[in-house]
């Protein structure tokens, strides 16, 4: 089954950038979609489609898709983002649902 | 405006069969391109998508679990039925319910209920 691979945890000073990448075999010919997910919260969608964002999502928050590697990209990151970052796609092969397995993002 | 909420038992024994409902409004599952899905949540641990059924019937299961799910709906009460058998203790999680927007055959999940925390034990 197809499987994708997401660093357990990324730091970033406040004001800086964040990037959560997200790994699987030709992911670029996939659609990504990004969740956020705050302690004891369901998550919230951030990003879908690769790069659209959801109404209410600050512009803060855009994504990307290319090769082997998706990118979640958080710039002048704020302490409100602290949280565990999901990348879901569609395994057309198998024909169901994948997550990766997490992210979580610690602002400094 | 969209709303989910889950309910069933917090807690169930191993080898009993859990029974997860989730209740929903602001959209019905008569129409078409409409479905609902559940997802899973071990404490700690990462999202485990399990099922998705469409306003149509159509239903699609986690190969993984495939021979323990059940997805049912009541379209007038607008209510999904997830029935999970052979309860272990690795099954403890968080389960969601979400409402998926469907470019078939993929989508995504725009908004989830709250949560149901499950506990399996003796």
């Amino acid at each position: 089954s197809y499987v994708l691979t997401q660093p357990p945890s990324v730091s970033v000073a406040p004001g800086k950038t964040a990037r959560i990448t997200c790994g699987g075999n030709n992911i670029g010919s996939k659609s990504v979609h990004w969740y956020q997910q705050k302690p004891g919260q369901a998550p919230v969608l951030v990003i879908y489609y690769d790069s659209d964002r959801p109404s209410g999502i600050p512009e803060r928050f855009s994504g990307s898709n290319s090769g082997n590697t998706a990118t979640l990209t958080i710039s002048r990151v704020e302490a409100g983002d602290e949280a565990d970052y999901y990348c879901q796609v569609w395994d057309s092969s198998s024909d169901h649902q994948v997550f990766g397995g997490g992210t979580k993002l610690t602002v400094l | 405006q969209i709303t989910l909420k889950e309910s069933g038992p917090t807690l169930v024994k191993p080898t009993q069969t859990l029974t997860l409902t989730c209740t929903f409004s602001g959209f019905s599952l008569s129409t078409s391109g409409v479905g609902v899905g559940w997802i899973r949540q071990p404490p700690g641990k990462a999202l485990e998508w399990l099922a998705l059924i469409y306003w149509d019937d159509d239903k699609r299961y986690s190969p993984s679990l495939k021979s323990r799910l059940t997805i049912t709906k009541d379209t007038s009460k607008n209510q999904v039925v997830l029935t999970m058998t052979n309860m272990d203790p690795v099954d403890t999680a968080t389960y969601y319910c979400a409402h998926p927007v469907v470019t078939a055959p993929e989508y995504y999940f725009d908004y989830w209920g709250q949560g149901t925390l499950v506990t399996v034990s003796s």
